[in-house]
């Protein structure tokens, strides 16, 4: 069966820091990735997806990126973390084909920002 | 663009009570699919029941179960016997059918709705 694995689970970093977030997929290929932010008693904000490696798409301008280097791993980062940044990010991922698949979440990354 | 909105902010049950969530979204697209996702205290995001816009049939699942209605562009999210486990975060979503293979399915979240099921 398959599972995404997300972490670290919770992580206090300083402003200005840089900022790695890891997410793996096991039992599938191809997957479709995507990374979420969702701030505290709010819905959720497509940040990035993927469609294969090395290919990002992002939706909203902000100083974080993205990237692919393998197809199921998908790794959020910044080079200089704001205090805007701050939130629950949440990693998916979904099956790439035209059936009605659902996005399975992984268990998400709390970050705050000092 | 799609839009999804979840007008209720907040609700309470009584536990083996029943309580139903709103849910409603604007698109011009004819195929798509419809979600409910539940984010219990953990933040865990547990696809709860999903729903094809070409199915009239409602979609089922145990204890929950949806009235959906495209024409109002309405899905509402029904919790039969509800219980201290339904306690979480419920979200409404979207997306559109592709009609290729390699696009990313990009989900369209509502603002949620707070559920606790009282003792």
């Amino acid at each position: 069966s398959q599972t995404i694995h997300q972490w670290p689970a919770t992580l206090v970093q300083p402003v200005g820091s840089p900022l790695s977030l890891e997410c793996t997929v096991e039992g599938t290929s191809n997957p479709n990735l995507y990374w979420y932010r969702q701030a505290a008693g709010r819905g959720l904000q497509l940040l990035f997806y993927s469609v294969g490696i090395g290919q990002i798409s992002s939706e909203v301008p902000q100083n974080l990126s993205a990237s692919r280097p393998q197809d199921r791993q998908f790794i959020l980062s910044s080079k200089k973390l704001l205090l805007s940044d701050s939130g629950f990010y949440l990693c998916a991922w979904s099956a790439q084909s035209l059936s009605n698949q659902p996005q399975h979440f992984g268990d998400g990354t709390r970050l705050s920002i000092l | 663009a799609q839009t999804v909105t979840q007008s209720q902010p907040e609700m309470s049950v009584q536990e083996a009570e029943t309580v139903t969530l709103s849910c409603t979204y604007d698109t011009s697209e004819n195929n798509y699919y419809l979600f409910w996702y539940k984010q219990p205290p953990s933040r865990q995001m547990i696809l709860v029941i999903r729903q094809e816009a070409y199915k009239q049939q409602n979609a089922t699942e145990n204890r929950f179960s949806v009235n959906f209605q495209k024409a109002a562009k309405s899905f509402s999210l029904k919790i039969s016997d509800s219980q201290l486990g339904d306690t979480a975060m419920y979200f409404c979503a979207f997306i559109s059918s592709p009609f290729s293979s390699g696009s990313a399915r990009q989900l369209t979240f509502g603002s949620g709705t707070q559920l606790t099921v009282l003792p």
